[in-house]
């Protein structure tokens, strides 16, 4: 199957700060990836959808200017906290698809475990 | 809309059988199922869309009804292995691009 690649699988910052997580397929072209947050024992919750080379579409509640996301190119997409605050710790996950060939299937790369202090 | 999945948890022997389901109020057109063991990234099991199909891999199975927005996930003989979180993701139309996942049945296989 298809691999994605997260990284960092861990970070630890101090609170005000801002954090980068990437996200890359690394066999595939992924014309679409999504960012999910996951606090313990609870579901995944979509935060947005990325498109290559347009703007991501935020689910409602997400606020867009404190989770950036960038998809510059088909196997690369970033997700940055910023101004990170400890109720921003959880479990970062994201996923690809790659739609134009007919990847129905999301793959998950392994997360990233955020802790605000 | 979030699909419910039920049971919310379940405790099974090795060996046992499992059935796991996920309902939703909106048509479907697919439903995904994942396993999520702690703290790790889900893992893909199986798609089903639209077309009342069901699907099998060894001793892992699921069906969808699309009349009812159901599918069931089976898991047979289940082993040590088989223990995690399973998830189901459902897309509403073909295109969609994203899943909305159910909060999870936490499936505990003991020896």
């Amino acid at each position: 199957g298809a691999v994605v690649s997260q990284h960092p699988s861990w970070v630890i910052c101090k609170s005000g700060t801002s954090v980068k997580i990437e996200c890359r397929s690394l066999d595939f072209q992924a014309t679409t990836m999504f960012w999910y947050r996951q606090f313990p024992k609870q579901s995944l919750m979509l935060m947005a959808t990325s498109n290559e080379g347009s703007k991501a579409t935020y689910e409602q509640g997400v606020e867009k200017d404190k989770f950036l996301i960038n998809h510059a190119s088909l196997t690369l997409s970033t997700l940055t906290v910023t101004s990170a605050h400890p109720e921003d710790s959880s479990f970062y996950i994201c996923s690809a698809r790659d739609l134009l060939a007919g990847f129905n299937e999301q793959f998950f790369g392994p997360g990233t475990r955020l802790t605000v202090l | 809309q979030q699909p419910v999945q039920s049971p919310q948890a379940v405790i099974l022997r090795e060996g046992e059988d499992a059935v796991i389901n996920c309902s939703s109020s909106k048509a479907l057109y697919s439903v995904h199922w994942y396993r999520q063991k702690h703290g790790e990234a889900p893992v893909f099991l199986m798609i089903l869309l639209k077309g009342g199909e069901q699907k099998g891999h060894e001793k892992i199975s699921a069906s969808f009804n699309e009349k009812k927005q159901q599918s069931s996930l089976y898991l047979t003989a289940s082993q040590l292995s088989y223990s995690g979180t399973y998830f189901c993701g459902t897309e509403a139309v073909q295109g969609a691009q994203k899943l909305v996942f159910g909060q999870g049945t936490r499936l505990t296989i003991n020896p």
